[in-house]
């Protein structure tokens, strides 16, 4: 049980065109979701809180405008980057957390931006 | 702010050889869960442990074990006779468990690379 999903695994987009990430939980209804990016050879490092039918909380420095959170049901979460450059090149990787000392990772999806 | 330092950025030994990764952790408050995680190749995340700043019992999960200090702010990771298969990135992370209502994120030190030689 508690099987996190993310869609896509990987994708690459033009500079400029903004990108879609689904993260779902499959077996469980998750009150929490998390969103966290991952450089080449770095750590993770946390970008955004989310609790269904609320606003997304965002962590210092990450901008709310680009990086656009839908926390729409309890089981599903989408991550969309707007106009989208090569910086934003990274490994995204979701969780969700059923129960507040627990969170489960989906298996990440790799943006690159040509 | 809650801060989780792994010095040890790359480590190498030869297969069978017992190996430990150091975690410390900062945190102000009382309540907080540590964890660690594996990151093979393939990106993927896989939880190995978590623990409560209640419980300072040492955990043993066949070859892997887990020391937790509080006194030294430490949640060290000993592998003992290591395999080729162990070889990845480790992660130690630090959550407050709750936090303004919902569930709070992990803060992760900046990982370990682990390279067992065959």
């Amino acid at each position: 049980g508690a099987v996190v999903s993310q869609h896509p695994s990987w994708v690459i987009c033009k500079s400029g065109t903004s990108v879609k990430i689904e993260c779902r939980s499959l077996d469980f209804q998750a009150t929490t979701m998390f969103w966290y990016r991952q450089f080449p050879k770095q750590s993770l490092m946390l970008m955004a809180t989310s609790n269904e039918g609320s606003k997304a909380t965002y962590e210092q420095g990450v901008e709310k405008d680009k990086f656009l959170i839908n926390h729409a049901s309890l089981t599903l979460s989408t991550l969309t980057v707007t106009s989208a450059h090569p910086e934003d090149s990274s490994f995204y990787i979701c969780s969700a957390s059923r129960i507040f000392y627990e969170q489960y990772f989906g298996p990440g999806t790799r943006l690159t931006v040509t | 702010a809650q801060k989780v330092t792994q010095a040890q950025t790359e480590i190498s030994v030869v297969e069978k050889e017992d190996v430990t990764l150091d975690c410390v952790y900062e945190t102000r408050d009382t309540t907080y869960y540590l964890f660690w995680y594996k990151q093979p190749p393939s990106g993927e995340l896989v939880f190995l442990i978590r623990r409560n700043s209640f419980d300072e019992q040492n955990e043993i999960s066949g070859r892997y074990s887990w020391n937790f200090q509080k006194s030294t702010s430490s949640f060290n990771f000993t592998i003992t006779a290591s395999q080729v298969v162990d070889s990845a990135v480790y992660f130690c992370a630090l959550s407050l468990g709750y936090s303004g209502g919902g569930a709070d994120g992990l803060t992760f030190g900046k990982g370990t690379h682990l390279i067992i030689q065959p």
